[in-house]
């Protein structure tokens, strides 16, 4: 059978209609969170960030939550335009002992629907 | 326009052969990264060098080679040893200021096997 990995968590969201994209997160420790957008065949663009010490952070159209009980994170995209189409990555980050080290997830694929 | 520029986009490498992908950026960023991205999967850490004349090794290094005798340049060499080296492969790139976490992506530089 094929890997589980292989196939990325899909979300279809009409367009208009408000994301969430949903993150688990590994590492308790880890001090700062970042939102990446990757369109098909180019490299990770920043979207927004948030450190550990903060659990809400707005940009424009997007909310980014950080629910550090749970280990959670969520990006929040407002009214979803068929440009948002695209896979997101969320990574974290651990500072410790001076180094500078991101974890990223599997990603998440939106399609937003026209 | 500072930005990271990835070259070749596409590369055809027959099996054996060793190759190198060429990472160039003008933002005076200190430290400087390499991923590689798979269908479905999320970015693994190859190599990174936070210095001139320094690096380390990544999550996935086997099968790979890097140098940093510049600033500006940070080339991957994929050699005979990779096992599975059809991927995309991703450079990077981040201010070394204590805070600056975000990372600067190139477009990719997609290597095939064939």
């Amino acid at each position: 059978g094929e890997s589980v990995g292989l196939h990325l968590p899909t979300l279809s969201v009409q367009e208009g209609d408000n994301s969430i994209i949903n993150c688990a997160y590994s590492n308790s420790a880890s001090d700062y969170f970042i939102w990446y957008k990757q369109e098909s065949g180019k490299g990770p663009q920043f979207i927004i960030d948030i450190r550990s010490n903060m659990d809400k952070r707005q940009g424009q159209r997007v909310t980014v939550l950080l629910n550090k009980t749970v280990k959670h994170l969520s990006l929040q995209i407002a009214a979803t335009q068929p440009g948002d189409s695209a896979v997101y990555f969320c990574a974290e980050n651990y500072s410790g002992a001076g180094s500078y080290q991101l974890t990223f997830g599997k990603g998440t694929k939106l399609s937003v629907i026209p | 326009d500072g930005g990271i520029t990835q070259s070749p986009k596409y590369l055809f490498r027959k099996e054996g052969q060793n190759v190198t992908l060429s990472c160039e950026q003008n933002l005076n960023h200190d430290a400087m990264y390499w991923y590689r991205q798979d269908p479905g999967q999320g970015l693994r850490l190859i190599y990174y060098s936070q210095i001139v004349n320094d690096f380390q090794k990544g999550d996935i290094a086997e099968g790979y080679s890097v140098s940093r005798e510049k600033k500006e340049s940070f080339p991957l060499t994929v050699t005979s040893a990779q096992k599975n080296p059809t991927a995309f492969y991703l450079c990077a790139s981040r201010t070394g200021s204590s805070g600056a976490n975000v990372l600067t992506f190139g477009a990719g530089s997609r290597l095939t096997v064939l």
